[in-house]
Formats: structure tokens, sequence, C-alpha cells
């Protein structure tokens, strides 16, 4: 399975302000995703990260409030943009690689 | 949006005993899994069901899916404390890969 480097691994924000969550997968993968899971929740995917174009965003999720950057098949970000306390939430990549889906270890975001 | 609604929401069993939770989903799916997280930490992959298969095992787990009911469970046998954690469903529904996952059952097993 491929070994997913999710950074940071937590963080505390001012509200009104972004934070870019990176992953970084050690082989090349086309299918990325990432995923919000709010307290108590479950996960909820927010978009796929294509490569070379525009994230393909779900309903209720848009391009101006999480920016996705995918420059290559190794690489993505995730960008919480103007964040208020709502948005405080494990933030998680994904990728489907030989062997199955892997996930990253999470980021867990708190806005104050 | 949440495909899958899983029941119970909660559970709580003393060690020893079997668990046992289900998944219902709602469109066409390639194939079901489960995961489980321990105190919001990252997803372990538990067992992957294909949508032609009836029943899997993988140890103490015993897997099921019902295609005709969209519905699939998830049997931990003989439970331990270590097996307290939320456990997942998520279907692959198509050509994108893209997981949806169900809401979830807590599970609380006593020592």
């Amino acid at each position: 399975s491929a070994v997913i480097s999710q950074k940071p691994s937590r963080d505390i924000c001012q509200r009104g302000t972004s934070l870019t969550i990176q992953c970084q997968v050690d082989s090349q993968v086309t299918m990325m995703f990432w995923y919000r899971q709010q307290p108590g929740q479950s996960l909820t995917l927010i978009a796929t990260a294509n490569q070379g174009s525009e994230a393909t965003y779900e309903s209720g999720f848009v391009i101006d409030k999480f920016p996705i950057s995918r420059p290559n098949l190794t690489f993505s970000t995730l960008t919480v943009s103007n964040m208020s306390p709502e948005d405080s939430s494990i933030y998680l990549c994904s990728v489907v690689a030989t062997g199955g889906y892997t996930f990253g270890s999470g980021t867990r975001l708190t806005v104050v | 949006s949440q495909q899958g609604e899983e029941d119970p929401q909660a559970l709580s069993i003393q060690e020893g005993e079997n668990a046992t939770m289900n998944c219902s989903y709602k469109t066409s799916i390639n194939n079901l899994q489960w995961y489980r997280q321990n105190s919001g930490r990252g997803l372990v992959h538990l067992i992957l069901i294909r949508s032609n298969e009836r029943e899997k095992h993988s140890g103490r787990l015993r897997v099921t899916l019902d295609t005709s009911k969209k519905s699939s469970s998830l049997l931990i046998t003989a439970s331990r404390a270590a097996d307290t954690a939320s456990y997942f469903c998520a279907t692959d529904g198509g050509a994108t890969n893209k997981l949806i996952f169900g809401t979830g059952t807590l599970l609380a097993v006593q020592p």
C-alpha cells in the first residue's frame, strides 16, 4: 500500500486566517481525495484532487473556501480559507493505489 | 453527503462477547469496506467485500453483504478491550473510486 505523509498533524488557528494542509505520497497515484471529519461525526468527502486540472468538489463544498492543488501525482494541498470555529475538524487525505485505499494520519484543526 | 447509515450508533459490551454492527447504503456499489478509528486518529482498513461476494472472514471479523437489501454487517467475535473504537462502513460505487462513509458505530468493550 501507498504511504502518506500528512502535515501538519494539528494546528490552532485564529478565525479569518487560512491553513494549508499537505499530503505527500511515496508513489504516484491517480486518485487522491480530501475528507473532513467534524467532531464526533463520520468522514465527509470534500473533493477529488485531479492532477493538472481543477478539483472536483462535492455538494456543499466550494473552491473559494477549500482550494486544492495537485501539481503532480505524489503531492496535494488543501487550504481551509477564512476560517471560522465551524471549520474545527480533522482533515484527511486519501489515495487509491495498488493494495487499496490509504489514509493520511489527519490534521486536527482548531479555530479560535 | 453520507451514503450509509449505521446502527447502532453506540454499542457497549463486555469482553468476550460478540459485537454486530450494521450498515445500509443507497446506491449500487463496486465494493464495501469497513474501517476502524481509535479516538479520532487515523483510519485503519479492516476488510473489503466486493459486490459479488456475500460473506468474508478475516481473523475475528466476519462481514456479510446483501446487495438486494443494500446492507452489510460486521461481526467481531470474542471482543477485547482493545477493540474499543469507532467503526465505519464505506462504499465505493463507481469509476471515480471515491469512498462514501457511513455514520459510524462507537463500540465500547468493557474489561
